[in-house]
């Protein structure tokens, strides 16, 4: 079964810092990985996926993820984080077969501090 | 742009009540989910869609019913509320169609029983 790991529940990161959010999967195959954010009160939204290719993916507001098959990681990072960053995040882990379902993370809270 | 709309934000229902929360999705997608997200646990899956008057269960689906008469429709149902389905509750669409298994999610309604 998939499963996902965020060890993370809280980070402190000051404002123009660098940020690197921790993620480890479960999964027998390739899998889909996911990072989605969530700003308070609002739904998720998504900030970068992986399924193939190049291991070093760009996403939106300037977050990247590596995917690292040998330690079944993937791992978020942005190079200078912004108040407006904070907000909760969400790894997620899928498989290539059967209905789309998509296994969460527990998430990690990031605060930005001034 | 993908557009998933939840038809209210704020609920609060008495114990024993039966709750209907509604999903709308524009999209055409086949695959639509219900998830609950409480704090420390990130997102469980509850039921899932993908065809209409097609349903599956997902990893907690005791004390909820859903039913997808349209596509572009997923309804959840509490068919008699208790004060531990206190919860937010998101739902999510996606179409096999992208190869990905995006998942494309609504704004959430927060739902507390008294």
């Amino acid at each position: 079964a998939q499963s996902v790991t965020q060890p993370d529940i809280h980070i402190t990161v000051s404002e123009g810092a660098s940020l690197e959010l921790r993620c480890n999967y479960s999964y027998g195959a390739t899998p889909y990985l996911f990072w989605y954010v969530q700003s308070p009160g609002q739904g998720l939204q998504l900030l970068l996926k992986y399924f193939s290719g190049d291991t070093l993916v760009q996403g939106i507001k300037g977050f990247e993820a590596e995917f690292k098959r040998s330690q079944s990681s993937f791992n978020l990072r942005k190079p200078s984080v912004h108040w407006s960053d904070a907000a909760e995040y969400f790894c997620a882990v899928g498989s290539n077969t059967g209905f789309q379902k998509l296994v969460f993370g527990t998430g990690t809270r990031l605060l930005v501090s001034p | 742009d993908v557009k998933v709309t939840q038809s209210s934000r704020y609920l609060v229902k008495r114990t024993g009540e039966k709750v209907f929360l509604e999903c709308v999705q524009d999209m055409d997608h086949e695959n639509m989910f219900w998830y609950r997200q409480d704090p420390g646990l990130g997102l469980r899956l509850i039921y899932f869609s993908y065809d209409v008057k097609m349903k599956e269960k997902g990893d907690i689906p005791e004390g909820y019913s859903v039913s997808r008469e349209k596509k572009e429709r997923f309804s959840l149902i509490l068919e008699s509320a208790s004060t531990n389905q206190t919860s937010m509750y998101l739902c999510a669409s996606s179409s096999p169609g992208t190869g990905s298994n995006e998942q494309y999610f609504g704004p959430g309604t927060r739902l507390t029983v008294t």
